[in-house]
C-alpha cells in the first residue's frame, strides 16, 4: 500500500494552465479507471473535484479536468485563479482499498 | 442535504481505546459504502477502512487488527473502534461516503495520542 506519487508542489500564474501528475503502478491506476481528485484547503475537509479519471461532480467548475495514461493520472486546472490555491491529492482504488498520492500544494503567483 | 458529522475524538494516551461516531443525514449509511479517512498534522490523506452496503470490511494494514469499523443502521451511524493506539495514529479523521470515489466527506474529528 504505498502512497500515490505526486509532485510536493507546482505553482502558476492567473490565467495559466497547470497540470498535477500522479503516479501508481499496475496494481492501482494502471489497473483501474478508478482515479478520484480531491482539493483541500486549509483546516478545511477535502471537496471531490473529480471522479472515475475524468468526469466532473455536479457544481465543480469545467477548468479542472483529469485524464490517465498507463500508471500515471493528471489533474489540469486551466484559467487560474486565485481561490485554485490549495492542496491536492490523487486517490486510487486498489481492489478493496484507496491509496491516495502525498498531495501537490498549488500556488497561484 | 448530505451531512456527515464526526464526534469522538479527544487525546489519549498510548494504548488506550477510543470510539468514532459519524452521524449521516439526507442519505442511508447501510446503502452506501462508507469509509474512514485520516490526515496526520500537516500532512496527506491516508485511507484508513471501509465498509460495503453488504457488511463486508477492509482496513490499512497500518490499522488492521487494531481499529474495527461497524455501522448503526438504526442511528444511521458509521463508528470506528480504535485499540492499541500510537502516537502515529495521532490526526484528524473523517468519514466520507463513497463507491470508489468519496463524494462526501464529514469535518473531521482531532485524535490525539500522547502521554
Amino acid at each position: 500500500q504505498s502512497a500515490l506519487t505526486q509532485p510536493a508542489s507546482v505553482s502558476g500564474s492567473p490565467g495559466q494552465s497547470i497540470t498535477i501528475s500522479c503516479t501508481g503502478t499496475s496494481s492501482d491506476v494502471g489497473s483501474y479507471n478508478l482515479v478520484s481528485w480531491y482539493q483541500q484547503h486549509p483546516g478545511k475537509a477535502p471537496k471531490l473535484m473529480i471522479y472515475e479519471v475524468s468526469k466532473r461532480p455536479s457544481g465543480v467548475s469545467n477548468r479542472f479536468s483529469g485524464s490517465k495514461s498507463g500508471n500515471t493520472a493528471s489533474l489540469t486546472i486551466s484559467g487560474l485563479q486565485a481561490e485554485d490555491e490549495a492542496d491536492y491529492y490523487c486517490c486510487s482504488y486498489a481492489g478493496s482499498l484507496w491509496v491516495f498520492g502525498g498531495g501537490t500544494k498549488l500556488t497561484v503567483l | 442535504e448530505v451531512q456527515l458529522v464526526e464526534t469522538g475524538g479527544g487525546l489519549i494516551q498510548p494504548g488506550g481505546s477510543l470510539r468514532l461516531s459519524c452521524a449521516a443525514s439526507g442519505f442511508t449509511v447501510s446503502s452506501n459504502y462508507m469509509s474512514w479517512v485520516r490526515q496526520a498534522p500537516g500532512k496527506g490523506l491516508e485511507w484508513v477502512s471501509v465498509i460495503y452496503s453488504g457488511g463486508s470490511t477492509y482496513y490499512a494494514d497500518s490499522v488492521k487488527g487494531r481499529f474495527t469499523i461497524s455501522r448503526d443502521n438504526s442511528k444511521n451511524t458509521l463508528y470506528l473502534q480504535m485499540n492499541s493506539l500510537r502516537a502515529e495514529d495521532t490526526a484528524v479523521y473523517y468519514c466520507a461516503r463513497g463507491p470508489s470515489y468519496f463524494d462526501y466527506w464529514g469535518q473531521g474529528t482531532l485524535v490525539t495520542v500522547s502521554s
